[in-house]
């Protein structure tokens, strides 16, 4: 079964401040990991995403994660928060490769990114 | 606009009175399912579907059902809601992959339940 542990319920910064929000991951067999981001009253939006090759992956609004094996870690980063950053942020591993769950995900619990003027 | 649109966004209801939060999306996708989101647990799903008329449990099916008859529509249906069903209901439909590659989630804007 695969599970993810996101460190940190709530995580503040300041504006132009390194994000930094952690994602571990447990999966036996190699994972697609994805970040989701949830604003306000909103669903939930996809930021980026692994599945194979370069493990630094690119997102949109300035974003990336890195995939690290050894560490089974998938931490989203960006370089300098902006105030339209405040929301909340989901990792989540998708099933196995192929078969039967394949498609379903498994998201942490969610870490809260407040970001001060 | 490729989208997945959820009915209603908001919903205040008895226990007891059934209901259903309806579910479309325009992209044709084959697999959807159904999440709840609850304070400090996140999104744990419900129910799934991998094509038309193939549905299966998803980690906390109880007290759920769906139907999958047509590819576009994924209702979730709630026989006699009770309180503990309060929560925000996202759907999400994914295409099926190709080769080693993986498609993402798309998600509703979700539907906020309280029931009384």
């Amino acid at each position: 079964a695969q599970s993810v542990t996101q460190l940190g319920s709530h995580v503040s910064v300041s504006e132009g401040a390194l994000v930094l929000l952690r994602c571990n991951y447990s999966s036996s067999v190699p994972p697609y990991l994805f970040w989701y981001v949830q604003y306000p009253n909103q669903g939930l939006q996809l930021l980026l995403k692994y599945t194979t090759g370069a493990t630094l992956v690119k997102g949109i609004n300035g974003f990336e994660a890195e995939f690290k094996k050894s560490e089974t870690s998938f931490h989203l980063t960006k370089p300098s928060a902006h105030m339209s950053d405040a929301a909340e942020y989901f990792c989540a591993v998708r099933g196995p490769r192929s078969g039967a769950g394949s498609y379903q995900l498994t998201f942490g619990k969610g870490t809260k990114l407040s970001v001060i003027p | 606009e490729a989208q997945v649109t959820q009915n209603p966004r908001y919903l205040i209801t008895v226990t007891g009175k059934k209901l259903t939060v309806t579910c479309s999306q325009n992209m044709n996708h084959e697999y959807m399912s159904w999440y709840r989101q609850d304070p400090g647990l996140g999104l744990r799903q419900i129910y799934y579907s991998m094509n038309v008329e193939v549905t299966d449990k998803g980690d906390v099916p109880e007290g759920y059902k769906v139907s999958r008859k047509e590819k576009r529509n994924f209702p979730l249906i709630l026989e006699s809601p009770s309180p503990n069903q309060t929560s925000l209901y996202f759907c999400a439909s994914t295409a099926r992959g190709q080769g080693t590659g993986a498609t993402e989630a798309f998600f509703g804007q979700g539907t906020r339940l309280t029931v009384v």
